[in-house]
């Protein structure tokens, strides 16, 4: 079946502007998670989701940094005046259960440079 | 706070020879999963293999197998008869609730 997809795959933006990247996940699965990636490293905890609400928004950074699971299938990380330091690979996952322990499937992620 | 640490930031390999990863990571749970993931340069993790850690048998899946040694917290990943398709960043991952904890990741370069 189809895997965890991304869009865009690339982003370009200017400092200061809005950026919205998107996430479908596997069909029926019931968990999604964002990571960010930052150059050189391990992805880093976002924000969690169980169907459409936010079980854990712990890792976003701060306010500029929000995300929506509408219908409870696709997901929306939405970042408000973007800096420089926002540039990284955006990776979303996805689960099929309700344990947070559950085996995550992640996309090819979206790649976000701030100019 | 959950840490993993990945000592090697690059390894090497010949190809159809055994290469062993390091992993690391330090909690307070008694119930937690670890996971390896390989990240080709498409970007896109894919799981290698995963291990419950009340379970005292290692997990392994063909060519992979790990290590898992709780009392020392330690959880090697040994690739077997590696090929040229191996070739990727590695990360360790922990997990006890919501969220992966991942370690800072190993190059694996495989030679022909």
């Amino acid at each position: 079946g189809a895997g965890v997809s991304q869009t865009p795959s690339n982003k370009v933006t200017e400092k200061g502007k809005y950026v919205e990247l998107r996430c479908d996940p596997i069909s029926g699965h019931t968990a999604l998670y964002w990571y960010r990636q930052s150059l050189g490293q391990g992805p880093e905890f976002l924000i969690y989701f169980q169907g459409t609400g936010a079980a854990d928004d712990s890792g976003l950074p701060n306010d500029r940094f929000f995300a929506v699971r509408p219908e409870g299938s696709v997901s929306t990380l939405k970042i408000q005046r973007t800096e420089r330091g926002d540039s990284a690979v955006y990776l979303c996952a996805s689960s099929p259960g309700t344990r947070g322990t559950d085996t995550q499937y992640f996309g090819p992620g979206t790649r976000l440079t701030v100019l | 706070a959950q840490t993993v640490t990945q000592s090697q930031p690059e390894m090497s390999v010949q190809e159809a020879e055994t290469v062993t990863l390091s992993c690391t990571y330090d909690t307070s749970e008694s119930d937690y999963y670890l996971f390896w993931y390989k990240q080709p340069p498409s970007r896109q993790m894919i799981l290698v293999i995963r291990q419950e850690a009340y379970k005292q048998q290692n997990a392994t899946e063909n060519r992979f197998s790990v290590n898992f040694q709780k009392a020392a917290k330690s959880f090697s990943l040994k690739i077997s008869d590696s090929q040229l398709g191996d070739a990727a960043m590695y990360f360790c991952a922990y997990n006890a609730g919501n969220m992966l904890t991942f370690g800072g990741g190993t190059r694996l370069m495989v030679k022909p």
